[in-house]
């Protein structure tokens, strides 16, 4: 069975300073993970994906994830906040026996001056 | 190029009522999905629509019903609405047909429903 937590619910930062948003997965077998973000009443919004090429996957908006098998880990960073970067960010996992997604709960992330 | 449409954004129904959620693609995606969204529960799936003429249960499918009108339609169906139906409904769009799109999402803008 796929699933996928997301460690945080909050993660406050100062603009200027890295973020690092934290997945973890489980699934059964070399799973596709995504990054998708929310920002206040909109849509979501997707990120980045990792479909088993590199193991670093960049993104838009400076965004980067890095798949660690060992760790089951998918966590997202940047290096420096921006105030825009605030929204909520969501860590998605497809399994190749699932031809549905499965969301983790969402971390909001709070960027301030 | 509108991508995912949603009607309506807003509104509010007495326990009860029925209504209908429309959503609408213009990118020619075969696979259509209907997923809530509540505070601290991330995205849930509903209902999907893998092709034109198939559907299927998501995670929470009681109380909806769906319908692929056609292939750039899917409606989402309110028989008799609850409190608990309270929620922001997201319609969602992929091409599944090749790996380069496998599984990305694109979503419409949201519809916030008020259950009475």
């Amino acid at each position: 069975a796929q699933s996928v937590t997301q460690l945080d619910s909050h993660v406050s930062v100062s603009e200027g300073t890295p973020v690092l948003l934290r997945c973890n997965y489980s699934s059964s077998y070399s799973p596709s993970l995504f990054w998708y973000v929310q920002h206040p009443n909109k849509g979501l919004q997707l990120l980045l994906k990792y479909t088993s090429a590199a193991t670093l996957v960049k993104g838009i908006n400076g965004f980067e994830a890095e798949f660690k098998k060992s760790e089951t880990s998918f966590h997202l960073t940047k290096p420096s906040a921006h105030m825009s970067d605030a929204a909520e960010y969501f860590c998605v996992v497809s399994d190749p026996g699932y031809s549905t997604l499965t969301f983790g709960k969402g971390t909001m992330l709070l960027v301030s001056p | 190029n509108a991508g995912v449409t949603q009607t309506p954004k807003f509104q509010v129904l007495k326990t009860g009522q029925s209504m209908t959620l429309q959503c609408a693609q213009d990118m020619n995606h075969n696979s259509m999905y209907w997923y809530r969204q509540d505070p601290g529960m991330g995205l849930r799936l509903i209902y999907y629509s893998a092709s034109e003429g198939t559907t299927d249960k998501g995670e929470v499918p009681n109380g909806y019903n769906v319908s692929r009108l056609n292939k750039r339609e899917f409606s989402l169906r309110l028989e008799s609405a609850a409190p608990s139906q309270t929620s922001v409904y997201f319609c969602a769009s992929s091409d599944n047909r090749g790996t380069a799109g496998a599984n990305v999402l694109t979503f419409g803008a949201g519809s916030r429903l008020t259950v009475l």
